[in-house]
């Protein structure tokens, strides 16, 4: 079973441009998760995906951040303007979903680290 | 607000020693918890999860955790640790399916041959 998918795996921007990450879940997983983790923390939700719909946006800032998961299936999230404080790695997963404890382990990607100058 | 609290930031440890790193979570009801694992260079991996019943839980690797729940405590054990456990260590919790991750800020584990 392929792993969670993401792309670009590094990368390096001014401040102020903007930037794109892409995931893909694994195959036939439901549910999806952006995570935010900065250098010395643990990763923090920013926005959880059920199918195409989100189900909670509550920490990630919209002034600045976006997410969309069109299909149901890989979903990009895009900041801009970026600011230094966003340099962090930008971590994905997915869940089967179901509701089911027993089964709703979270596979992470390997991340995307953004560096913002 | 949910919170989880790791309380060693860098363990240092020779290989063979005995391992445990503390975790602490802060809610009052049903919790699920989890450890999760990051080797240099590699993304972060499930170690071992508790969702009820035996409050030992085995993962992979040797490693296990002991469930608390007067202590609200989920610590991370292995007898002997090996150079190839070197990583960060992550406790997480979560209180109901398809809910995110709450996770601590980690543990650094270096293991010396």
């Amino acid at each position: 079973e392929a792993g969670v998918a993401q792309s670009p795996r590094y990368k390096i921007i001014e401040k102020r441009q903007s930037v794109a990450f892409w995931c893909n879940p694994i195959s036939g997983h439901a549910t999806l998760y952006w995570y935010q983790q900065i250098l010395g923390q643990g990763p923090k939700l920013l926005i959880q995906f059920q199918n195409n719909g989100v189900v909670d946006d509550s920490q990630l800032p919209k002034d600045r951040f976006s997410a969309e998961r069109l299909k149901g299936v890989d979903s990009t999230l895009k900041i801009q303007p970026a600011k230094l404080e966003d340099s962090a790695v930008y971590l994905c997963a997915s869940t089967r979903g179901g509701g089911s404890m027993l089964t709703d382990t979270q596979y992470f990607g390997p991340g995307t680290r953004l560096t913002v100058l | 607000a949910q919170s989880v609290s790791q309380h060693n930031h860098h363990v240092i440890l020779s290989e063979a020693a005995s391992l445990e790193l503390g975790c602490n979570y802060s809610y009052g009801g049903t919790v699920n918890l989890f450890w999760y694992v990051q080797y240099p260079g590699q993304h972060l991996q499930l170690l071992l999860k508790y969702f009820s019943g035996d409050p030992l839980v085995k993962g992979i690797k040797g490693f296990e955790a002991e469930f608390i729940k007067s202590k609200f405590s989920f610590n991370l054990r292995k007898p002997s640790v090996q150079w190839s456990d070197t990583a960060e260590y992550f406790c997480a919790v979560k209180s109901q399916a398809g809910t995110a991750l709450i996770f601590g800020k980690g543990t650094t584990l270096s293991v010396s041959s």
